[in-house]
């Protein structure tokens, strides 16, 4: 069965910490993305990857970096977490450009 | 301008009616098409793919017009269980993956 992880369902970090979230996929799949999701915005695309060590910037990179060292983990940090960045984060896989994309469960982050 | 525009809905129906979400996007190079669906905190699973000829599951028929951009899913005789977050999906040539904002669906006895 198909399986995407996501480290952790809530987390709770104060303003300026440094914040990890992983994702792993078992898969094999290609490429990988991050998204975040409010009430009102659908998900915004913030970093994606498409092959080991390789990351393009989706349409809201800012704050927000990533890692993608082996093909099946892709992190997304928070380099100094700020309120706004409160949100649901879902990560995602692909195998390739035309097949469906596989969620993990979510990570509800709260800044405080 | 969003490279995906939906419909933003909420579009509250009765039990076995028909209802039809539409979905724009910007980027002429796109690839791939898809329709999502989220219930309440979970995460998205894909209801079907979206072919150039159109195409059909059950009572979901989803149709794509790449000359005008945009695709569409038809809903007939709604369910009570089809109430739920649909999203559009749009693959593009350089690997990305872009959503429309979603359109909440809600069917009512």
């Amino acid at each position: 069965d198909v399986k995407v992880t996501q480290s952790s369902r809530y987390l709770v970090k104060r303003t300026g910490e440094k914040v990890f979230l992983e994702c792993v996929q078992d898969m094999d799949h290609e490429n990988m993305f991050w998204y975040r999701q409010d009430p009102g915005l659908g998900l915004r695309l913030i970093y994606f990857s498409y092959d080991v060590k390789m990351k393009e910037k989706g349409d809201i990179p800012e704050g927000y970096s990533v890692s993608r060292e082996k093909k099946e983990r892709f992190s997304l940090i928070l380099e100094s977490a700020s309120t706004n960045q409160t949100s649901m984060y879902l990560c995602a896989s692909t195998r390739d450009r035309v097949t469906e994309a596989f969620f993990g469960q979510g990570t509800r982050l709260t800044v405080v | 301008r969003k490279e995906v525009e939906q419909d933003p809905g909420p579009f509250n129906v009765p039990e076995g009616a028909t209802v039809a979400f539409n979905c724009t996007y910007s980027n002429s190079a796109s690839q791939s098409f898809f329709w999502y669906r989220q219930d309440c905190r979970k995460e998205p699973k894909l209801l079907m793919s979206v072919y150039s000829s159109g195409n059909e599951d059950g009572r979901f028929t989803a149709q794509l017009n790449r000359a005008s951009q945009y695709i569409s899913l038809l809903i007939r005789d709604s369910k009570l269980s089809d109430s739920a977050t649909y999203l559009c999906v749009v693959k593009g040539n350089n690997n990305d993956m872009r959503f429309g904002a979603g359109t909440r669906l809600t069917v009512k006895p």
